[in-house]
């Protein structure tokens, strides 16, 4: 079954807005996760490393104050794409290490579109 | 510098055939590989993966990969390929507590 949960699945917000994408480590006390970017017929792109009870660690080119994470605790991770513009549409997805394994694994994405 | 190129951005086959997805790493370190499987708007589903252990990793699905040190190479196989899996495919390489993804590549059955 599914490790890690994403809510919501899909979302759709008019520009300027901000929306919140919370991401679930199911069986797992995770201190850190990641969320990534994907669009559309591209691959995954690394926008941040979240870490429990201090700040995420964010890829060069993120803006840090557009996406805002938080790691509150062990298992929920939250990303806030602050006043969210039509270039911000795109498939979230979050993920988390598989403890002693390097595996990852992955949410089943949020569709985020901006009109 | 961490990379991992995928060769052909679509691959087509006919149910039944030969299923080869090409997947080339670049590492200053050895590597950590991984192919994923992602269906349309879904996360990513762990096919196999490699971790200095066996060369020849085999996976779900049928589907199997070599890890060629040579030829920096972890090319993915499945030797009949079933209409369900169609599907994208990345190739990724985990080194220094990241991941680093290919460009995917979608993979169309024929009946």
């Amino acid at each position: 079954g599914a490790v890690v949960s994403q809510h919501p699945s899909w979302v759709i917000c008019k520009s300027g807005t901000s929306v919140k994408i919370e991401c679930r480590s199911l069986d797992f006390q995770a201190t850190t996760m990641f969320w990534y970017r994907q669009f559309p017929k591209q691959s995954l792109m690394l926008m941040a490393t979240s870490n429990e009870g201090s700040k995420a660690t964010y890829e060069q080119g993120v803006e840090k104050d557009k996406f805002l994470i938080n790691h509150a605790s062990l298992t929920l991770s939250t990303l806030t794409v602050t006043s969210a513009h039509p270039e911000d549409s795109s498939f979230y997805i979050c993920s988390r290490s598989g403890g002693l394994s390097n595996e990852q694994f992955f949410g089943p994405g949020t569709r985020l579109t901006v009109l | 510098a961490q990379s991992v190129t995928q060769l052909g951005s679509h691959v087509s086959v006919s149910e039944g055939a030969l299923v080869l997805l090409r997947c080339n790493y670049s590492s200053s370190v050895p590597p950590y590989l991984f192919w994923y499987v992602q269906y349309p708007n879904q996360g990513l589903q762990l096919l196999l993966k490699y971790t200095s252990a066996a060369t020849l990793v085999k996976g779900i699905n049928g589907f199997e990969a070599e890890f060629k040190k040579s030829e920096t190479s972890f090319h993915l196989t499945k030797p009949s390929a079933h209409m369900s899996d169609a599907a994208e495919y990345f190739c990724a390489l985990y080194n220094f507590n990241k991941f680093y993804f290919g460009s995917g590549t979608k993979l169309n059955v024929k009946p």
